[in-house]
């Protein structure tokens, strides 16, 4: 069983539509839970951070965190193109380097 | 704030030669940083963990010979890949991570891409 893992997608949604991303993750001591976002050809840029149940919200980006049941997703409200990537699931992991476990990521193309 | 640079951006070498790739932390100090390489079409790999004054810790498969570390400063970490070759083209990407962050999330540089013919 993956330690991280996330539907690879593609994902399509119009613009303007919600897309909703979904990542599992297996180590239930797994403490902290990120959202990076990666364009072709560039570098993983940090969109949301999480560390409790519930929401967060940050702009047109919602997290949600569900630790019970070991889940965690990213709202994008008002899908515009420029959306369109590749979203990362990242959480870390136990131990004292508190590396990053990543998932394989989900690709999402925006529709105009 | 939490830019991390790197330097190169990219690179052409032959093969045999060894390429230096820098990585700073421009705007907080990074006890740890993190190196990693990403194929194409292919997900984040990562190669080692990268700590200040001390030795960095690889991951399972990578030779700490060939991928040489050092993280001498608060600021900076450097990966030497020695004696590249071809299968070592790839885009390598540093992070860092920003303790004075409530999560301790980790910032990427923005990659080198590294062609070895």
């Amino acid at each position: 069983q993956k330690e991280v893992e996330q539907n690879s997608g593609p994902l399509s949604v119009p613009e303007g539509a919600i897309a909703s991303l979904n990542c599992t993750y297996s180590d239930r001591g797994s403490q902290s839970f990120f959202w990076y976002r990666q364009y072709s050809g560039k570098s993983p840029e940090l969109i949301m951070s999480i560390y409790s149940n519930g929401d967060k919200e940050d702009g047109r980006f919602t997290a949600q965190l569900n630790k019970a049941s070991q889940y965690v997703s990213l709202l994008i409200r008002d899908s515009q193109p420029s959306d369109s990537a590749t979203y990362l699931c990242a959480v870390t992991g136990a131990g004292n380097n508190r590396k990053l476990i990543w998932g394989l990521g989900t690709s999402l193309a925006v529709n105009p | 704030g939490a830019v991390v640079s790197q330097h190169p951006s990219r690179v052409i070498c032959k093969s045999g030669t060894s390429v230096k790739i820098e990585c700073r932390s421009l705007d907080f100090q990074a006890t740890t940083m993190f190196w990693y390489r990403q194929f194409p079409k292919q997900s984040l790999m990562l190669m080692a963990t990268s700590n200040e004054g001390s030795k960095a810790t690889y991951e399972q498969g990578v030779e700490k010979d060939k991928f040489l570390i050092n993280h001498a400063s608060l600021t900076l970490s450097t990966l030497t890949v020695t004696s590249a070759h071809p299968e070592d083209s790839s885009f390598y990407i540093c992070s860092a991570r920003d303790l004075g962050t409530a999560y301790n999330e980790q910032f990427f540089g923005p990659g080198t891409r590294l062609t070895v013919l």
